[in-house]
């Protein structure tokens, strides 16, 4: 089946350590995102990607890093940078034509904890 | 600039009863509206949309939900939830706000329902 693999599911990472997360998926989309969601805040968009290699910044860009070598993948680097990781990333993706019209695809999320 | 609201933190209701989650947004201009759901540590997974034409949108899991242009509301309906309803459920609407020509979604706060047996 068709779909999206994020992992690891959980993660823990010391304070002023880089960490990478990946999303991958096999739909064929186009476009890709990252997102950050905090209880009580909603979802909030850090990258979005529509075509390979190439990608812009969201909402909350600073203290993320990504790229976007294979349609396929897009991976999440947390950097030091980032003040306040600790959270729950979702990736997703959408055919680029109208993206997100049809909805968006998400992975099962990665947990993220400083400690 | 476009806003999503969802008026409840925290919806409990009992199992078999019908429920209602509120979601108001502010737009200018002609959206697309969605209904998400997301269970425990899982990501969201889509449960209707309104893109055009009739405004009663069925969904999966008999939800519905009914796009009012006038009061600029997409409230989720259910006439007969279930404990498996219980999950968090977000309201999200497209904006064409980047450059870049693509669309982004603006995700509501979300509202947690909890049914009880």
């Amino acid at each position: 089946d068709g779909g999206i693999t994020q992992s690891p599911k959980y993660l823990f990472r010391k304070e002023g350590q880089n960490v990478t997360l990946s999303c991958e998926q096999n739909l064929n989309h186009d476009a890709m995102y990252w997102y950050r969601q905090d209880p009580g805040q909603g979802l909030r968009l850090i990258y979005y990607s529509q075509i390979v290699n190439d990608f812009q910044k969201g909402d909350i860009a600073e203290g993320y890093s990504v790229s976007r070598e294979k349609k396929e993948s897009f991976p999440l680097t947390v950097t030091s940078a980032q003040k306040n990781p600790t959270a729950f990333y979702l990736c997703a993706s959408s055919p680029n034509e109208l993206p997100g019209v049809g909805g968006y695809t998400f992975g099962s999320g990665t947990r993220l904890t400083v400690v | 600039a476009q806003s999503v609201t969802q008026l409840d933190s925290q919806v409990p209701v009992f199992e078999e009863a019908p429920v209602e989650l509120r979601c108001n947004y502010s737009s200018s201009v002609s959206v697309y509206l969605f209904w998400y759901v997301q269970y425990p540590n899982q990501g969201l997974q889509l449960l209707l949309k309104y893109l055009s034409g009739s405004t009663l949108v069925k969904g999966i899991n008999g939800f519905e939900a009914e796009f009012n242009k006038s009061q600029t509301s997409f409230h989720l309906r259910k006439p007969s939830v279930h404990i498996s309803d219980t999950a968090e459920y977000f309201c999200a609407v497209i904006s064409p706000l980047y450059d870049s020509g693509t669309y982004k979604y603006i995700f509501g706060t979300g509202t947690r329902l909890k049914v009880l047996a």
